[in-house]
């Protein structure tokens, strides 16, 4: 266990369909992102959450929105999804910057039907 | 070898070999690096890391090489186990971002 907790683990939906994905961090970091990781390709960081702030969006679509609560929690809110979307999307966190040491959970499976 | 954001390769070993996976990074200004071990189904997970001012680091079985001349980060594993099969990446921080390699397959023969 690696102290990051993502749920659910698998999660199938439509295109019409709006959904959430929870993570859950349980190591005092202050810093949260989201990646999309699709296969043979390298990890495609989405949203960079410091201290609850956004602090990056690497040109994500709208379809995609990350909420923040606190620092321990981070969501990541979907709706109208295309067949694309579908990956596995790992959220991990930091102790601060985006260049310290970063501890991933086990992702959420989505596809998208 | 991988290159940080190409292809998957493979390695296939025998269980009890030592196991060298490679890494080419580009941005010299790069002063951390990590390696992750991903399962299947799992999340990807921390191994060991180095930072620019060494050249060698050993953990539990792991051993990691920097050669900064010529941009180049590998990963050995000794006595290969079962175990150790899965997908072995390498990430790299730099200008205040940080790069993660696709990685390479490691499959491990009974």
């Amino acid at each position: 266990e690696t102290g990051v907790t993502q749920t659910p683990r698998h999660l199938v939906m439509g295109m019409t369909n709006k959904k959430s994905l929870k993570c859950e961090q349980h190591l005092g970091h202050n810093a949260m992102y989201w990646y999309k990781q699709s296969a043979k390709k390298p990890l495609e960081l989405m949203f960079v959450y410091n201290f609850k702030e956004q602090t990056e969006n690497n040109s994500v679509p709208s379809r995609f929105s990350p909420e923040c609560p606190n620092s321990s929690h981070l969501f990541l809110h979907l709706h109208t999804l295309q067949p694309e979307d579908s990956a596995l999307y790992l959220c991990a966190s930091s102790q601060d910057r985006v260049t310290d040491t970063q501890y991933f959970g086990p992702g959420t499976r989505l596809t998208v039907l | 070898g991988e290159s940080v954001g190409l292809h998957l390769p493979t390695l296939s070993v025998q269980e009890g070999d030592n196991s060298i996976i490679n890494c080419a990074y580009s941005n010299s200004a790069s002063d951390y690096f990590i390696w992750y071990k991903q399962e299947s189904g799992k999340g990807p997970q921390f191994i060991i890391d180095i930072r620019s001012n060494m050249d060698k680091r050993q953990g539990q079985r792991v051993t990691v090489l920097l050669n900064k001349t010529v941009k180049h980060l590998s990963l050995q594993i000794a006595a290969t186990q079962p175990g150790d099969s899965a997908v072995y990446f390498c990430a790299e921080t730099g200008n205040n971002d940080m790069r993660f390699g696709a990685g390479t397959r490691l499959t491990v023969k009974p």
